[in-house]
């Protein structure tokens, strides 16, 4: 099973609107990741929060982690249409070259 | 910004053909990979490099082959192409992160890969 799993698989809102998504994950990790893909195109890394750390903010993004549920949460706030694309969890650990990526939540944005 | 291009956008190619996918990248990164993505999977790792000529297998690196001749150049080889093998397919690249993992990952525009 994979390590990162991204709830829920798909998530339609008015633009305006928050979104939230939630990524779970089973083993100890170093970081978690977040990144956005545009229908057929490379991801975008977005944000990144170290195990150590409990939230994060990079404009209208708001992460969340918490290692003893093995769980993060990415807010995005006053939803826009062009936020409309997959968004992926990735776990990293220290030292390993091995990220692991969930399936993704598809966020549709309706203007 | 950080450049990763790839050289194909979509492909097609028939079964047992040998393919090759090309990923440069401008920065100057250690580390590069590949990825086959595929809906519902999410992204699996086929071969990773973190120098010249040196490589790791990844979770899925059956009926695929790896070339890293120059820091920047990381090709992705399927000697004899299936069907199984359609899929997207992206490449990265990173740095080492500052406790060792690699952590941002900057990726390609993807490949579309169909093999009839």
């Amino acid at each position: 099973s994979q390590q990162g799993e991204e709830d829920p698989q798909a998530l339609s809102i008015q633009e305006g609107e928050n979104a939230t998504m939630n990524c779970s994950y089973k083993t100890s990790i170093n970081n978690l990741q977040w990144y956005r893909q545009n229908s057929g195109r490379g991801l975008v890394h977005l944000i990144l929060i170290r195990s150590n750390e409990r939230e994060k903010h990079s404009g209208r993004l708001r992460v969340t982690l918490d290692t003893s549920k093995k769980s993060s949460s990415l807010l995005i706030t006053a939803s826009r249409a062009a936020d409309t694309a997959s968004y992926f969890c990735a776990t990293g650990n220290t030292g390993g070259f091995k990220t692991i990526f969930g399936a993704g939540t598809r966020l549709f944005v309706k203007a | 910004d950080v450049k990763v291009t790839q050289s194909s956008r979509y492909l097609v190619k028939r079964t047992g053909e040998k393919v090759f996918l090309e990923c440069v990248q401008d920065m100057d990164h250690e580390n590069m990979f590949w990825y086959r993505q595929d809906p519902g999977l999410g992204l699996r790792l086929i071969y990773f490099s973190y120098d010249v000529k040196m490589k790791e297998k990844g979770d899925i690196p059956e009926g695929y082959s790896v070339s890293r001749e120059k820091k920047e150049r990381f090709s992705l080889i399927l000697e004899s192409a299936s069907t199984n093998q359609t899929s997207m397919y992206l490449c990265a690249s990173s740095l080492w992160g500052r406790l060792g993992g690699v952590e941002t990952q900057y990726f390609g525009p993807g490949t579309r890969l169909l093999v009839l």
